[in-house]
């Protein structure tokens, strides 16, 4: 079973500061997808950011990018130029190749920014 | 585009009742899936559902079941409610089209059982 590790429950960042939220994953397919959800207090799930396991780019949105070592089974976020909008809680999920219909969550981490 | 709606968005129950809830995915996506999300056990997967069928199952009780209908919207049931069943569901919609496939997900539904 496909499993996910967020190592870090809760995370603080200045405003316009860079924060970097950790992520493992254990599986053994070698095609899958991995993504980044913030989740603010109104509860609204939302897509931060997807990465495909065959590319071996890195995905970028805006201030938002990603470090995935595929070899060490590590997806980790950094978000630059830090806004108080950006205070969510994060979370790390995966899913399997042909679907991203059923996805296995991290257990989250908690983002506070500070000015 | 309107996004993904779930409907109610609150409700109060006593155990032993039944419940139902209601998503309607974003136009043109024929994949819904459902989760569960408490404090404790975090976000889990409970189902998807793709041109009506059950594709995916999570492991909850036979007591939640869906379903899909034509136009994509799906309902979520949970019969004979525990206080355990407490819990903020969400619902996810994809096009279900490999390779590019993204959920985007409702707002939720919470639900209290007293």
């Amino acid at each position: 079973a496909q499993t996910v590790t967020q190592s870090q429950p809760e995370m603080s960042v200045q405003e316009a500061e860079t924060v970097t939220l950790s992520c493992t994953y254990d599986t053994s397919e070698s095609d899958y997808y991995l993504f980044w959800y913030k989740q603010p207090p109104s509860r609204q799930m939302i897509l931060v950011i997807r990465q495909e396991a065959y590319k071996q780019q890195n995905a970028t949105e805006n201030r938002f990018s990603v470090n995935f070592q595929k070899a060490a089974k590590s997806f980790s976020l950094k978000i630059s130029d830090s806004q108080l909008g950006d205070a969510a809680m994060y979370f790390c999920a995966y899913s399997m190749s042909g679907t991203a219909s059923k996805l296995t969550f991290g257990t989250g981490t908690r983002l506070q920014v500070t000015l | 585009k309107a996004g993904v709606t779930q409907t109610p968005r609150y409700l109060i129950k006593t155990r032993g009742q039944q419940v139902t809830l209601s998503c309607s995915p974003i136009s043109g996506h024929r994949s819904v899936s459902w989760y569960q999300q408490t404090p404790g056990q975090g976000l889990q997967f409970l189902f998807e559902y793709f041109s009506e069928t059950q594709r995916n199952k999570g492991n909850f009780p036979g007591r939640f079941s869906g379903r899909q209908f034509s136009n994509s919207r799906s309902e979520m049931n949970v019969s004979t409610l525990e206080l355990g069943d407490s819990a903020l569901y969400l619902c996810a919609s994809s096009r279900a089209v490999p390779s590019t496939d993204t959920q985007y997900f409702g707002p939720g539904t919470r639900l209290t059982v007293l």
